[in-house]
């Protein structure tokens, strides 16, 4: 139940495509959700995140989408750079529990 | 990164031997925690500590120890127990809004 599914593993766009990343849970209890961009070998850092009152967020060229019945949730990337060449990953965790529980990360390249 | 440390930031290990890994912060948070990755996954929760004094084991705690004694330091022992601890190994603090920030990671291969 405190799984966290992600696809694609891998994505491959053009300059200026729109890659989205898929993430879906199990725990109802879930009420927050972060997505995570990694450089390699660096750490994540947190590039946008939502809560289950809102069924959008749109932080410059990233935008969640969340849709709480179906228990998913997805991350575009507007207008994407060869600079957003990253892995991606969604998390999820609910207040009390405060650790993350992380999707199993999608290797994003974008082509020049 | 900013103002999280980890240190070494590569770590080899001879098998049997216990190493231990450094995570300081300077962003006055109460929770620390350390997470392992490894290629092809996604992170998972070894131990979380969310005041001094205090912490509990994560998801893959089997073969690791730690301790905080200070606010500012969370160190991670891998023991010998750990029978495959080859992986990127990530230190994160939070504030208390959920929002976690992570250090720059220590890669420890085994020899």
């Amino acid at each position: 139940q405190q799984q966290v599914k992600q696809s694609p593993q891998s994505l491959i766009v053009q300059k200026g495509g729109i890659p989205i990343i898929n993430c879906a849970y199990e725990n109802t209890a879930f009420d927050y959700f972060p997505w995570y961009q990694q450089f390699p070998g660096k750490g994540p850092a947190l590039l946008i995140a939502i809560r289950p009152d809102v069924s959008e967020k749109k932080e410059g060229r990233f935008t969640i989408s969340f849709n709480k019945s179906a228990k998913q949730f997805s991350l575009h990337i507007m207008d994407s750079q060869p600079g957003d060449s990253a892995t991606y990953f969604c998390a999820a965790t609910y207040t009390g529990r405060r650790a993350l529980t992380f999707g199993s990360g999608t290797r994003l390249q974008v082509q020049p | 990164d900013g103002g999280i440390t980890q240190s070494p930031k590569y770590l080899f290990r001879k098998e049997g031997q216990n190493v231990t890994l450094s995570c300081e912060q300077n962003l006055n948070h109460d929770a620390m925690y350390w997470y392992r990755q490894d290629p092809g996954q996604g992170l998972r929760l070894i131990y979380y500590s969310q005041i001094v004094n205090d912490f509990q084991k994560g998801d893959i705690a089997e073969g690791y120890s730690v301790s905080r004694e200070k606010k500012e330091s969370f160190p991670l022992t891998v023991t010998s127990a750990q029978k495959n601890p080859t992986a990127f190994y990530l230190c994160a603090t939070d504030g208390g809004v959920n929002e976690q920030f992570f250090g720059p990671g220590t890669r420890l291969t085994v020899l």
